[in-house]
């Protein structure tokens, strides 16, 4: 059983550039969370997807965030116009289709933006 | 709204002292708990779940949580702490009354000295 897994690691990008992360979930799950943390505070929820559908949005997800699962298989998240301040760590997690469910997470892209 | 607080910033144990990483919660049904660990860089693993039934949870690496309803608390415990326990770790709440997100704490960074 493969984990969580997102791509790239690391990003480094100028004020400005858009970019794209990618999370591959555990393969049976149908669930996918994504998760924005910044240095020295918890996980801060963005928005999830049931198969492809996405349920739920943050107020932290501006317009210049955009997540699809086109397929309910993996997902991406685009950063348009990045800001100084987009700079953190971006998670993911997927989970079964439980009530509760457990999220599994990924090991998270780096995004730093100059 | 849910909140968590993990009222210690820092823990400093020494090797093979016991440890208590307190957590507690707001709101007003019994939610569903959680304990994560992240090593420096890396995704959050999960360590131990509460969803119901008995409030003392045993989870991975030795470790265990206790409910309590009347502190609204679920606090991390072990009893003998190793060196690769040096993370940080964060308690995190859930309830379907808030879709299936989760609320996560700030964060106690623990450090063990030899």
């Amino acid at each position: 059983d493969t984990g969580v897994s997102q791509d790239p690691r690391h990003k480094i990008t100028k004020r400005g550039q858009n970019v794209t992360f990618r999370c591959d979930p555990i393969s049976e799950h149908n669930r996918l969370y994504w998760y924005r943390q910044t240095l020295g505070q918890g996980p801060e929820f963005l928005t999830y997807f049931q198969n492809e559908a996405q349920l739920e949005k943050s107020r932290l997800l501006s317009d210049r965030f955009s997540a699809e699962r086109p397929k309910g298989s993996f997902s991406t998240l685009e950063i348009q116009r990045t800001e100084q301040g987009d700079s953190a760590m971006y998670l993911c997690a997927s989970s079964l289709e439980t009530l509760p469910d457990t999220q599994y997470f990924g090991p998270g892209t780096r995004l730093t933006v100059l | 709204a849910q909140s968590v607080t993990q009222p210690d910033i820092h823990i400093t144990v020494s090797e093979g002292a016991s440890l208590e990483l307190r957590c507690n919660y707001s709101y007003g049904a019994t939610p569903y708990l959680f304990w994560y660990v992240q090593s420096p860089g890396q995704g959050l693993q999960l360590l131990l779940k509460y969803f119901s039934g008995d409030t003392l949870v045993q989870g991975i690496k030795g470790f265990e949580a206790e409910f309590k309803r009347s502190q609204s608390s679920f606090n991390l415990r072990k009893p003998s702490v190793h060196w690769s326990d040096a993370a940080e770790y964060f308690c995190a709440v859930g309830a379907p009354e808030y879709g299936n997100k989760l609320v996560f704490g700030a964060g106690t960074i623990l450090r063990v000295k030899s």
